[in-house]
């Protein structure tokens, strides 16, 4: 069973606008919150991350957004620019090791 | 610093040949991680080390699936049997203890 959710399996944006990469847990447990990117033929890379003592975190043209309550976070990317198009994956913990990705969501800005 | 070094990088076989895929991870970093990539399921957990010692393998689908952390610094994932159903994107991820993972670049493999 997902415990992580990405229901957008794809996302396209024009260049300059915002993309917004909606993602929904169900384990109240979970305390720690990652954006991972992934171009093709690579590995996933670190992006953003959020801890659930707060609720917003930003990081120049990304930032992530955590609605514990709604059990849902959210990336936006502000302005999207063509190098932003891969897929991203929200990940999650409940302070330990063991991170639970969701299945992805592609992104691709339009020039 | 190298980041995780994976290898093959692909890896093409036969189905029930043996099949071995290698982590090399991050100096200094005592947790390791074997994800697996699909579409219906993103990135599964199959098994991850802390300290070389296995602490969950309960995502490893089958018994045809074994992994070993035989110091810190290696790591293989083996598939005995293979079948076509193994294929997929395999990735090696290491860490150090409670901090964000960093991936190796995946071996991808198809199982014929």
């Amino acid at each position: 069973d997902q415990q992580v959710k990405q229901n957008s399996p794809s996302l396209s944006v024009q260049e300059g606008r915002i993309s917004i990469l909606n993602c929904d847990y169900t384990n109240s447990m979970f305390d720690y919150f990652l954006w991972y990117k992934k171009y093709p033929a690579e590995g996933p890379t670190f992006l953003i991350s959020i801890s659930s003592i707060k609720d917003k975190n930003e990081d120049g043209r990304f930032t992530v957004f955590l609605n514990k309550s709604a059990k849902h976070l959210s990336l936006h990317i502000v302005p999207s620019q063509p190098g932003d198009s891969a897929v991203y994956f929200c990940a999650a913990s409940a302070g330990g090791n063991q991170f639970y990705f969701g299945t992805g969501t592609s992104l691709t800005v339009i020039p | 610093d190298a980041g995780v070094i994976q290898s093959p990088r692909h890896e093409v076989t036969e189905m029930g040949q043996e099949v071995t895929l290698r982590c090399k991870p991050i100096s200094g970093h005592n947790s390791l991680f074997w994800y697996r990539q699909t579409m219906m399921r993103g990135l599964e957990l199959l098994i991850y080390f802390n300290n070389n010692v296995p602490i969950d393998d309960s995502g490893m689908p089958e018994d045809r699936f074994s992994a070993k952390m035989p110091n810190a610094s290696f790591s293989t994932l083996k598939i005995q049997p293979s079948e076509p159903r193994d294929s997929a994107v395999y990735f090696c991820a290491s860490s150090r203890q409670n901090e964000k993972l960093f991936f190796g670049s995946g071996t991808q493999l198809s199982v014929l």
